[in-house]
């Protein structure tokens, strides 16, 4: 059983283009979270849901927009993409939003054309 | 702002060695600690996690110390195996309310059999 998995593994898409990946963990925890691991390995957070409440949502642009339609889904939307936006999105989630050991999904890799 | 800084960025060692992978931040203020494993197109799995009290946390040939006012961690790895080869990335959870994690630029480690 996959603790978090992720849909689509690759996506690959043209510029300007909506796209979303879908995150789902069937660990029955009550925070989600969204990564993005840029060309240089580094990963840095961009949002958290605790319980379907965003909690944390670090700067990012507009065009990215999550959903928590309940606990064990947290999906994100990408607007209008652009060639920085190719990276490796992984999603992860926690017991608990206090700093917990995070679980994370095997990673979507979006490449923007 | 807190930059979590690792070093080396790369390492090679023959199989048996005994290793140490260090780990800086520069805001002490953290709730905890965590290492993390990445091998190549996957996702991260964490290996330890040390709260701000502690200062050190083992498991198997694995040993992970905390001196959080000087803003270092170490990771220690015995008796290297070439299954340990991946990318170590260590990161700290904020007290700011949100505990998010910021992570490590991450060392690249090769064990040559």
């Amino acid at each position: 059983d996959t603790a978090v998995s992720q849909t689509p593994k690759y996506l690959v898409t043209q510029m300007g283009n909506d796209k979303s990946i879908k995150c789902e963990q069937n660990l029955g925890h009550d925070t989600m979270y969204w990564y993005k691991q840029d060309s240089k390995k580094f990963l840095k957070i961009m949002f958290s849901y605790n319980n379907k409440e965003l909690i944390i949502n670090e700067t990012v642009p507009n065009r990215f927009s999550p959903k928590s339609p309940d606990k064990a889904h947290l999906n994100l939307h990408i607007n209008s993409l652009e060639l920085g936006d190719s990276a490796v999105y992984f999603c992860a989630s926690s017991q608990v939003s206090r700093g917990e050991t995070q679980y994370f999904g095997p990673g979507t890799r979006l490449l923007v054309l | 702002k807190q930059e979590v800084t690792q070093i080396p960025a790369a390492l090679s060692v023959p199989e048996g060695e005994n290793l140490v992978l260090n780990c800086s931040f520069t805001d002490s203020a953290i709730y905890n600690l965590q290492w993390f494993r990445q091998d190549p197109g996957k996702g991260l799995t964490s290996l330890l996690l040390i709260q701000s009290s502690q200062r050190e946390q083992t498991s198997g040939r694995l040993n992970a110390s905390l001196d959080k006012s000087s803003g270092r961690s170490t990771l220690y790895i015995a008796a290297s195996q070439p299954g340990d080869s991946a990318t170590y990335l260590c990161a700290v959870s904020d007290t700011s309310g949100t505990y998010k994690y910021i992570f490590g630029t991450g060392t690249r480690l090769k064990v040559l059999a």
